[in-house]
């Protein structure tokens, strides 16, 4: 059972458009939601993250939203250039422990 | 710089063989992690260690083992290689503190079982 659901598998996007990455979960006990960027070839780096404290969270072009009552968060990717082209999953986890990751997205953004 | 590393990046076994395969982290860090990653999966928890001499299984454990001697090393075993352990492996370490949870992942392990 997938504790964390992600959508679009996929997604194309302009240059210069926002990019939206979407997630779900069930488990009301888990207090970190990390994003995490993968290149072809690489490891999964930390993008951004949020505790369920806040409702966003902006760093640079990247911003988290939260909403805690629907047990729902997502990235938004401002200004989208093709150098974010790369796989994004979400995560959650309780206490910093046992991390359960989203499918992932592949966005391509086109020049 | 403190990093992570694993050896092999790259592997080729047969059914049945037992494989090793190497995590060492500069970081100090007591948390690593193992997981396995597959298209349409993302990333699946095998193993993690909090510490020295401490070891627990995670979702998708059966056919794996690791042990944890010192703070650097987190070994993941394959007791006996089966095609369908073919995947990447990353393995992580963590930095704890009330601002941050970050994972640190290495740069993977491409496995293939044939």
């Amino acid at each position: 059972q997938q504790q964390v659901k992600q959508s679009p598998q996929s997604l194309i996007v302009q240059k210069g458009g926002i990019s939206i990455i979407n997630c779900a979960y069930e488990n009301t006990a888990f207090d970190y939601f990390p994003w995490y960027q993968q290149f072809p070839g690489k490891g999964p780096a930390l993008l951004i993250a949020i505790r369920p404290d806040v409702s966003e969270k902006k760093e640079g072009r990247f911003t988290i939203s939260f909403n805690k009552s629907a047990k729902q968060f997502s990235l938004h990717i401002m200004d989208s250039q093709p150098g974010d082209s790369a796989t994004y999953f979400c995560a959650a986890s309780i206490y910093g422990n046992q991390f359960y990751f989203g499918t992932g997205t592949s966005l391509t953004v086109i020049p | 710089d403190a990093e992570i590393t694993q050896s092999p990046r790259h592997k080729i076994t047969e059914t049945g063989r037992q494989v090793t395969l190497a995590c060492h982290q500069t970081w100090n860090h007591n948390n690593m992690f193992w997981y396995r990653q597959d298209l349409g999966h993302g990333l699946r928890l095998i193993h993690y260690s909090y510490g020295v001499h401490d070891t627990n299984k995670g979702e998708v454990s059966d056919g794996y083992s690791v042990s944890r001697s010192n703070t650097e090393d987190l070994p993941l075993t394959l007791e006996s290689a089966a095609s369908s352990q073919t995947s990447v492996y990353f393995c992580a370490s963590r930095d704890t503190g009330q601002a941050t949870d970050t994972q640190y992942f290495g740069p993977g392990t491409r496995l293939t079982v044939l």
